[in-house]
């Protein structure tokens, strides 16, 4: 079993929806990571948490450290939202991230 | 500041040839962080420096690969010699310090190797 797991694998969504993507992880973790990597190629990290919720425009990330499982959402979806968005937990050790396999969206006009 | 920059942008080499990968970190970062990125791996940590000493190098592959940061702002990921299964993206990322903060990365290198 990964130790971070992603779903779903794949969305595709309509103009307008929205959309929530999920996170869940078996270890004990300090801080969460959500990037987003356009068709481009590029990373962009979107939010680093470590409890609570955050938010940035149409972005909402929220974690549950009890229950090991964050969500990333996004609020009236764009197609320039289209991308792959990627979790990945910090572990113990200051330099290591564990990623999930990431999930793909694609949100059609 | 332009951010983390990383050279070349694409790289196509032959099996056996040594290949450099380079990358500027974002000024005044004091963490840098080399990942490989493949459809069956996604992406994975190969080495971690902080204030230019490695501190977790359990991630590279194998002898072939090596990283130097010979100075704060810059790093270097070399393969020697190269092989197929080394085709991958490779990004660099920098952060103020350690995973735990927000991370920039680089725009990657797209590495073939023939």
């Amino acid at each position: 079993k990964n130790e971070v797991e992603q779903s779903p694998q794949n969305l595709t969504a309509q103009e307008g929806e929205f959309i929530t993507i999920n996170c869940s992880y078996s270890v004990g973790i300090s801080a969460l990571h959500w990037l987003q990597q356009h068709p481009g190629g590029g990373i962009v990290s979107l939010f680093m948490l470590s409890s609570g919720k955050k938010k940035h425009g149409r972005l909402i990330a929220t974690i549950n450290i009890q229950e090991k499982h964050s969500s990333l959402h996004i609020t009236a979806s764009h197609p320039r939202d289209s991308a792959v968005y990627i979790c990945a937990v910090k572990g113990g050790s200051q330099g290591n991230l564990i990623f999930g396999k990431g999930t793909k969206l694609s949100v059609k006009p | 500041d332009a951010g983390v920059i990383q050279s070349p942008r694409h790289e196509v080499t032959e099996m056996g040839q040594e290949v450099t990968l380079r990358c500027k970190l974002i000024s005044g970062h004091n963490s840098l962080f080399w990942y490989r990125q493949t459809m069956m791996r996604g992406l994975e940590l190969l080495i971690y420096f902080n204030n230019n000493v490695p501190i977790d190098d359990s991630g590279m592959p194998e002898d072939r690969f090596s990283a130097k940061m010979p100075n704060a702002s810059f790093s270097t990921l070399k393969i020697q010699p190269s092989e197929p299964r080394d085709s991958a993206v490779y990004f660099c990322a920098s952060s103020l310090k350690g995973a735990g903060e927000k991370l920039f990365f680089g725009s990657g290198t797209q590495l073939s190797v023939l």
